[in-house]
């Protein structure tokens, strides 16, 4: 059985903290790996991406991916209020995690 | 409007009835799929198509039948629907399988009884 698995949560963090989720996954054949956000309510939507080693930076995110370890992980800086949601990990072949709930308190 | 849509959006439906929920996309992508999502797990995979006439199970697919007779419309029928089908549906179309951006649908949210 190829397992994603996340933090169910709930992960509180203050206005402008650092907010890190992260995700592990079972197959080492795995080559993409993909960050959902999920407002409550609403469908996914992606947010960054990645399929190398390292590090990739879009704004205020950062994916971080180590598939030595078989984790990769999403850090949001200057957490905002409007960034609480479900975060939802995905591996290449279509499978998800069960998702992190993620609180920032004003 | 150019787009996923589905429908319906909510569905109460008694046990041993079939229904079927519909999905439409516009952007001609290739690849679409089916998902559950419930409490506790997440989305999990229920088909998925490739293309046209061709489709291919995933992760959850017993009690469902899918088809895909044109390349914007993905069906699910669910042939004899059990309380444990009540769950969160989400479509999905991609321009590929596993290294694409997946652009998902609004969901209908399914009551068995």
């Amino acid at each position: 059985q190829k397992e994603v698995e996340q933090n169910s949560g709930p992960l509180s963090v203050p206005e402008g903290a650092i907010a890190s989720l992260n995700c592990t996954y079972s197959d080492r054949g795995s080559q993409s790996f993909f960050w959902y956000r999920q407002y409550s309510g609403k469908s996914p939507e992606l947010i960054m991406f990645i399929y190398s080693n390292g590090d990739k930076e879009d704004g205020r995110f950062t994916a971080q991916l180590n598939k030595a370890s078989q984790y990769v992980s999403l850090l949001i800086r200057d957490s905002q209020p409007s960034d609480s949601a479900t975060y939802l990990c995905a591996v290449h072949d279509m499978r998800f995690g069960a998702g992190t709930r993620l609180t920032v308190k004003p | 409007d150019a787009g996923i849509t589905q429908s319906p959006r909510y569905k109460i439906t008694e046990t041993g009835r079939q229904v079927t929920l519909m999905c439409h996309q516009t952007w001609s992508h290739s690849y679409m799929f089916w998902y559950r999502q419930d409490l506790g797990h997440g989305l999990r995979l229920i088909y998925y198509s490739a293309a046209a006439d061709i489709t291919d199970k995933g992760e959850v697919p017993d009690g469902y039948v899918v088809s895909r007779s044109k390349t914007e419309n993905f069906p699910l029928t669910l042939e004899s629907a059990t309380r444990s089908q009540t769950s969160v549906y989400f479509c999905a179309s991609s321009s590929g399988r596993n290294s694409y951006e997946q652009y998902f649908g609004p969901g209908t949210r399914l009551t068995v009884t």
